[in-house]
């Protein structure tokens, strides 16, 4: 089976503009998480989907970040504006039961410079 | 806020040694997996151990959670070059939902 897509895999932009990470999951799975990694810190979460409900998004770092999941396939996660804070790897990751290990994508590198 | 700290941080050794990298945390995990990431990609899930004391290998790795299900430890045996990365460990919390809480990692290189 193909495993989860995230796109672009890497990122430039600057301060203050617009950026739209996607992120394909397995297909048929219904819990999607995206984590992120900064310089220097440990993997992060940032929030869980159920198909299209926000199950948690307690790890969401302020309202310049927005993610969505139309549908209950893929996800989009934009940062606007973006902050040079917000600078680091995104993880996107599925599963298709709660709890058991997840299968994560090959992230997205997001610099802001 | 659950913390998990993962020791060493960096590990160096020769093609044949064995080795222990530790996950410790003062809070209870309802599940705790390990994961192995290489340069330009995600976290490969290892193994998951989910009881007090539960002992699981894959080949020459051996993962133990502890009693108490606040720590647990990667033992390879006989190490290889192969066997170079990064080793991720992170606990899912007893009333955290399914989120996971990561440690640092240890960047283990193994020299021929």
């Amino acid at each position: 089976e193909a495993g989860v897509t995230q796109f672009p895999s890497h990122s430039v932009i600057e301060k203050g503009q617009t950026v739209t990470l996607r992120c394909d999951p397995i297909s048929g799975h219904d819990n999607l998480y995206w984590y992120r990694r900064v310089m220097g810190k440990e993997i992060k979460f940032l929030l869980h989907f159920v198909k299209e409900s926000k199950q948690d998004e307690s790890g969401m770092p302020n309202n310049r970040f927005l993610a969505e999941r139309t549908g209950g396939t893929y996800s989009t996660l934009k940062v606007q504006p973006a902050e040079l804070e917000d600078s680091g790897v995104y993880f996107c990751a599925s599963s298709h039961v709660r709890g058991v290990g997840y299968t994560f994508g090959s992230g997205t590198r997001l610099t802001v410079v | 806020t659950q913390l998990l700290e993962q020791s060493p941080q960096f590990l160096s050794i020769q093609e044949g040694e064995n080795l222990t990298v530790y996950c410790n945390s003062s809070s209870v995990f309802s599940s705790l997996q390990w994961y192995r990431q290489e340069p330009g990609e995600g976290p490969v899930l290892l193994v998951t151990v989910v009881t007090g004391g539960e002992v699981k290998k894959l080949k020459r790795l051996t993962f133990q959670f502890g009693d108490a299900r606040k720590d647990s430890s990667l033992h390879i045996t006989a190490a290889q070059p192969g066997d170079t990365g990064l080793y991720l460990c992170a606990g899912e919390g007893e009333t955290s939902g399914s989120r996971l809480t990561f440690g640092e990692g240890t960047q283990l290189t193994v020299n021929p």
